[in-house]
């Protein structure tokens, strides 16, 4: 069993539609989570992290953690096309690594 | 100001020959990462290095792989004798040192063993 699982998707939903994508840890020592967008053919890029439990809310964009049942979100509000990637979850603990969950691909339909 | 760079882009190579694949991370940043992403799947660590620390080897998949840093910047990771699972997309990223959540990665190598 993987740390980290993610539902690869695809993820198909219409423009304007509010978009949730979850992944599950199995390590309870996780302290840092993040969320990556991967465009076709780039590297991928840190769009949220947060700390410990709570949410937190960039834009059109909340991250939520929850610690006690190891399942960590992110919402996409108003959804466009320009969203459509995959998305990375990644966590580590006081150490050092990161761990990446599989990622979910996206499709943003206008 | 630049970012991470990788080249080449593509590299199309036969089983059994060698390659190797360079990564110049933003210029600053202490830590250096390899990731490994095949087709559909997400990032496997490979390696990384810190400052002049020793690398922390402990994701290479084998005695085949092996990545270096210079002066504490360019990398080199190299593929012995190549073998067509070893397909995938090689990523590279690098941070301010490895404390920080936020990598910068490159755009990757994409290599395919014929």
């Amino acid at each position: 069993q993987k740390e980290v699982e993610q539902d690869p998707g695809p993820l198909s939903v219409p423009e304007g539609a509010i978009v949730s994508l979850n992944c599950t840890y199995s390590n309870s020592a996780f302290q840092y989570f993040m969320w990556y967008r991967q465009y076709s053919r780039k590297g991928p890029e840190l769009l949220m992290y947060t700390y410990s439990s709570g949410n937190k809310e960039d834009g059109r964009f909340t991250a939520q953690v929850d610690k006690s049942s190891k399942y960590i979100s992110l919402f996409i509000r108003d959804s466009q096309p320009s969203d459509s990637a995959t998305y990375l979850c990644a966590m580590r603990n006081a150490g050092n690594m990161l761990t990446f969950g599989g990622g979910t691909r996206l499709m943003v339909k206008p | 100001g630049a970012g991470v760079s990788q080249s080449p882009s593509n590299k199309v190579t036969e089983k059994g020959k060698d390659v190797e694949l360079r990564c110049d991370p933003i210029s600053g940043h202490t830590a250096l990462y390899w990731y490994r992403q095949s087709l559909g799947q997400g990032l496997e660590f490979l390696i990384y290095f810190q400052g002049n620390s020793a690398p922390d080897k402990s994701g290479l998949p084998s005695d085949r792989f092996s990545a270096e840093r210079t002066g504490g910047s360019v990398s080199t990771l190299t593929i012995q004798r190549t073998q067509q699972e070893d397909s995938a997309v090689y990523l590279c990223a690098s941070s301010w040192d490895i404390t920080y959540n936020e990598q910068f990665f490159g755009p990757g190598t994409r290599l395919t063993v014929l």
